[in-house]
């Protein structure tokens, strides 16, 4: 199956500061890839959807001056948490679709986020 | 009434049990029907794909899709205890160009 990856894997901050996560495609193009934030024992939720060469659609409730989402090439999109708060901690998962096959949408592994 | 329902769980079954997981929707437009597993703290895993109503089998997992019924199941055989982790289900409105999830059903199997 194709592979996303996503680094880094785990990060701590402190508050205030900005993290940088990037969600690449190790071994397919993705024109459009997905960010999601995920809570203990609860589902995916869908923060913004990322175009290559395009700005990010965010979902509704989702601060896109906090949130910034770069996808500047056919294989990496990159999520910044800005001016990080102890409530951004989470997981964050990218995941990235195969071009021309909508449900075809492979998930990196994660970053765990914990602001102090 | 929310978009996807699934049963939260947990299940627990013993190794080698028949297990069967579900999920109904609301939006008859949803196209495709998709089955991925969570492991903890670790990002999920597409496991199946079916576009239409019917069985789709894939070694010890099959899924079956009732559209009339707008419900969908995910039956996995022999269960092993690596089969224990959260399963979402996962609907596509081509149309609308985004999958929604489903909560999850966590999985326990006991050796």
């Amino acid at each position: 199956g194709a592979v996303v990856s996503q680094h880094p894997s785990w990060v701590i901050c402190k508050s205030g500061t900005s993290v940088k996560i990037e969600c690449r495609s190790l071994d397919f193009q993705a024109t459009t890839m997905f960010w999601y934030r995920q809570f203990p024992k609860q589902s995916l939720m869908l923060m913004a959807t990322s175009n290559e060469g395009s700005k990010a659609t965010y979902e509704q409730g989702v601060e896109k001056d906090k949130f910034l989402i770069n996808h500047a090439s056919l294989t990496l999109s990159t999520l910044t948490v800005t001016s990080a708060h102890p409530e951004d901690s989470s997981f964050y998962i990218c995941s990235a679709r195969v071009v021309g096959y909508q449900y075809e949408q492979y998930f990196g592994p994660g970053t765990r986020l914990t602001v102090t | 009434q929310k978009e996807v329902e699934q049963d939260p769980g947990p299940l627990s079954v013993p190794e080698g049990a028949i297990v069967s997981l579900n999920c109904t929707y609301s939006n008859s437009a949803f196209q495709y029907f998709m089955w991925y597993r969570q492991y903890s703290r670790k990002g999920p895993e597409l496991l199946m794909y079916t576009y239409s109503s019917g069985n789709k089998e894939d070694g010890r997992f099959t899924a079956q899709v009732d559209k009339s019924s707008k419900y969908i199941s995910l039956f996995i055989r022999d269960s092993q205890p690596s089969d224990s982790a959260t399963y979402l289900c996962a609907l596509l409105e081509t149309s609308y160009d985004k999958v929604i999830f489903g909560p999850g059903t966590s999985l326990s199997v006991i050796p």
